[in-house]
């Protein structure tokens, strides 16, 4: 298995909303990642875990709180969020968090905040 | 601060044609470079990485460390080539990966 599943594929949520997106791998990866891409542009990463542990937050606002359950699992807990916040929420996995490592792509859920 | 930059969203070619899709980047350091793909649909996705010198699906990209670029290229492009292209730099200490903003290549028939 070497793919990286997200859901839910789409998400609609209100702004006073709390909702949670789960992603998931069964490559016996031990990094993972969240990274959010607006239309029409690049992927920005947001947080990376290593060994189920946070090891990086690029200055990402507090409503957004991820979770590494265990080393197949990653969440990414929504609370809050506002329009703005609406965009393809990408999960990935690396071997490793040692640089030049392949990172896996999932589909990616789609967020609208209305 | 690292940079990656695609100067062209959009390159329009025929098939058959050859292929330069251009990425230059600025990096204090030894970065590693990649080239990520995104069919229409489907996820993102490795192309190639300059430490493999590999070449897939008959693209091949070379680092230029004094012109700072890693530019893909293809000799004849193929109507299946037609998809979004990112280069990304990826730093020292952790995997993180900086993209440019991507360019759309459309080979027509």
């Amino acid at each position: 298995d070497t793919e990286v599943t997200q859901t839910p594929k789409h998400l609609v949520m209100g702004m006073t909303n709390k909702k949670s997106l789960k992603c998931e791998q069964h490559m016996g990866h031990r990094a993972m990642y969240w990274y959010k891409q607006k239309a029409k542009k690049p992927p920005e990463l947001m947080f990376v875990y290593s060994y189920e542990k946070l090891s990086i937050n690029e200055s990402v606002p507090s409503r957004f709180s991820p979770e590494c359950p265990n080393s197949s699992l990653l969440n990414l807990h929504l609370h809050a969020l506002q329009p703005e916040d609406s965009a393809l929420y990408l999960c990935a996995s690396s071997q490793a968090v040692t640089s030049g490592t392949e990172a896996f792509f999932g589909q990616g859920t789609r967020l609208t905040v209305v | 601060a690292q940079r990656v930059t695609q100067p062209e969203k959009l390159l329009s070619v025929f098939k058959g044609a050859p292929v330069e899709l251009k990425c230059n980047y600025s990096y204090s350091g030894s970065p590693e470079l990649f080239w990520y793909v995104q069919y229409s649909r489907q996820r993102l996705q490795l192309l190639l990485r300059h430490i493999s010198r590999e070449s897939i699906k008959g693209f091949t990209a070379d680092l230029n460390k004094g012109e700072t670029s890693f530019h893909l290229k293809k000799p004849f492009a193929q109507e299946e080539d037609s998809a979004m292209y990112y280069c990304a730099l990826s730093g020292h200490n952790f995997n993180k990966f900086y993209f440019g903003s991507g360019t759309k290549l459309n080979v027509k028939p």
